[in-house]
This record gives structure tokens, sequence and C-alpha cells, in this order.
């Protein structure tokens, strides 16, 4: 089983829907969890990071983690075009600050 | 401006031939890292370095190569070795326990 898993999609929705980006991971003891963003042909931007359980909002974004079933969710309210990019989830391993990435989820929101 | 640069953004090699990715950061950050990025794979970990001087193997170091001999500056060898080396290539820097915060990219292609 690998550590972090993400449906890679793609996933089209139309403007102004609400999306939910899903993970899940194997391993109890991850605490951060960490979501990229990433438009085509340039470098992951981090998003938002959460520890441990619960929701963390900002914006039109909510980060959420269930540890009990070690499933983690980004929901994007409002969808506009501009959120079309690859969303990636990343866990922290160890005490070296390493991260573990899912294979990204590809967003299409259309006009 | 604070951040990450890598250069150059598409680069285009022989096979047979070692080439440097260059990584330059000025956010004054100890770890640095480099991912590779191939379609559907996600990213995934070459080499790491917590501090000058010092770096680890990442999941896939195999027919690379880095040096840190200071803390703005992390290049990355790709060399003849490297099996597959066409690849989008990623650089990292990370602030306290686990925010990491990439660079742009270089797409290498060998033929």
């Amino acid at each position: 089983q690998k550590e972090v898993e993400q449906d890679p999609g793609p996933l089209s929705v139309p403007e102004g829907a609400i999306v939910s980006l899903n993970c899940t991971y194997s391993n109890s003891a991850f605490q951060y969890f960490m979501w990229y963003r990433q438009y085509s042909r340039k470098g992951p931007e981090l998003l938002m990071y959460t520890y441990s359980s619960g929701n963390k909002e900002d914006g039109r974004f909510t980060a959420q983690v269930d540890k009990s079933s070690k499933y983690i969710s980004l929901f994007i309210r409002d969808s506009q075009p501009s959120d079309s990019a690859t969303y990636l989830c990343a866990t922290r391993k160890g005490s070296q600050g390493n991260l573990i990435f899912g294979k990204g989820t590809k967003l299409s929101v259309k006009p | 401006d604070g951040g990450i640069t890598q250069s150059p953004k598409y680069l285009f090699r022989k096979e047979g031939q070692n080439v440097t990715l260059s990584c330059e950061q000025n956010l004054n950050h100890d770890a640095m890292y480099w991912y590779r990025q191939d379609p559907g794979q996600g990213l995934r970990l070459i080499y790491y370095s917590q501090i000058v001087n010092d770096f680890q193997k990442g999941d896939i170091a195999e027919g690379y190569s880095v040096s840190r001999e200071k803390k703005e500056s992390f290049p990355l060898t790709v060399t003849s070795a490297q099996k597959n080396p066409t690849a989008f290539y990623l650089c990292a820097s990370r602030t306290g326990d686990h925010e990491q915060y990439f660079g742009p990219g270089t797409r290498l292609t060998v033929t």
C-alpha cells in the first residue's frame, strides 16, 4: 500500500461548483498535512497545511483531516476557472521534514 | 524579491552527457531538496540537504549527484548513468519543520 494515495482524476466541474479533493494515507503517525497547487509547467505552490485533525479555512479553501479514517480533503467553494490546476496532497514523514506526495489530481473548472 | 530560482527553464542534452541544474535561494533556508516529476508519478525525492556541506540520498538517487558548498545553492548533476533522465526537475527549500517552497522547475530533455 502506498503511503499517500490520491485519485489522479481528471476532475471537471462548472464554474461556481464546490470541489472536493481527497487523499488517503497509510501511517497513523503522520501528523502534518499539506496541499499544493501546481499550474501547468510551473512549480507547486503551498496552499494550506494542517496539523492533526480538524478543519482549517482560508478564503474559498478549506482543508480537513480525519485521522480516524486517515483521510484528508481540500474543499474549494465557488470554484473559478483560475482554480484549474493539479492539486497535490503531502504529508511529513520522519523528523527531518521530508514530505511524501500524492500523485496529484488534475482539476478543470469550466466557465 | 525572496524566492527560489532554477535555471535554465528548458534544457536539452544528448545521451551520454552529464548536465548540471542550478538551484539558488535567498530565503535563508537551511534545508534544500531536489525532486523529479514524471507524468502520473507525482514528486519523487532525489537528494536533500539539511545544512551546508551535508546531503543525503532520497528515494531515487541513482544516477544523480549534488553538492552543498553554500547555503544559497544546491546544484544537481544528472549523470550519464541515469537511465531515464528526461523529466521535470523541481528544487525546494524548507522553513520551519515542514513547509517546503518550490522553484519554477527545469524541464530536461535528453535525446
